[in-house]
């Protein structure tokens, strides 16, 4: 299947901070990318509709100007946690669509605000 | 609405036959996926079905009814290591976007 990455896996700032997590497809080009959170025991909820070269589509609720999002090519959308506050911790996925509209997982990156 | 029910959780046995069901509400179809996810990891991908009947994919099989708003998962020959959550999910006709359900936890007990 398709290969998704995501930097960091893991990452602990402190509160007022700034965080930026990256996301790529490796071995395909993803026109959309999705930004997920999801806390403990809960399914994931979308934040953010990322599309190559145009703004960000975000879902009600979600402040764009808290979570900013940049789809600066086909392979790379980068999430910034502008801010950040404790109750920003959470889990971050992000996804990639392929040309056949199958969605393929980044392994997270597991956020932790101090 | 958008609505996907599945069950919080199901319990099988090694060596057994487990199906989990999902029904769905969605104001668009554009094709369901089940997603496998083990606890602290990212999903990942396990099926995909855009037109009725069964999809067979080893000891994994997904089947779709659309008019029922109807899918299930089914895995044979179950193994310890199948123990994690199983997504359900409906791809929306508008923007590509993918609404999750809540997820079935399943335990597989020796």
């Amino acid at each position: 299947g398709a290969v998704v990455s995501q930097h960091p896996s893991r990452v602990i700032c402190k509160s007022g901070t700034s965080v930026k997590i990256e996301c790529r497809s490796l071995d395909f080009q993803a026109t959309t990318m999705f930004w997920y959170r999801q806390f403990p025991k809960k399914s994931l909820m979308l934040m953010a509709t990322s599309n190559e070269g145009s703004k960000a589509t975000y879902e009600q609720g979600v402040e764009k100007d808290k979570f900013l999002i940049n789809h600066a090519s086909l392979t790379l959308s980068t999430l910034t946690v502008t801010s950040a506050h404790p109750e920003d911790s959470s889990f971050y996925i992000c996804s990639a669509r392929t040309l056949r509209d199958t969605q393929y997982f980044g392994p997270g990156t597991r956020l932790t605000v101090l | 609405g958008q609505n996907i029910d599945q069950p919080t959780e199901m319990t099988a046995t090694e060596g057994a036959i487990v199906q989990i069901n999902c029904t769905y509400q969605t104001s668009g179809f554009n094709g369901l996926f089940w997603y496998q996810q083990h606890a602290g990891e990212a999903p990942t991908f396990l099926s995909y079905n855009v037109l009725d009947g069964l999809e067979e994919k080893g000891r994994f099989s997904s089947f779709l009814s659309r008019s029922k708003g109807y899918s299930y998962l089914l895995l044979k020959e179950l193994q310890m290591k199948d123990s994690a959550s199983y997504l359900c999910a409906v791809m929306d006709t508008g923007g590509f976007k993918t609404i999750f359900g809540a997820g079935t936890r399943l335990f597989v007990k020796a």
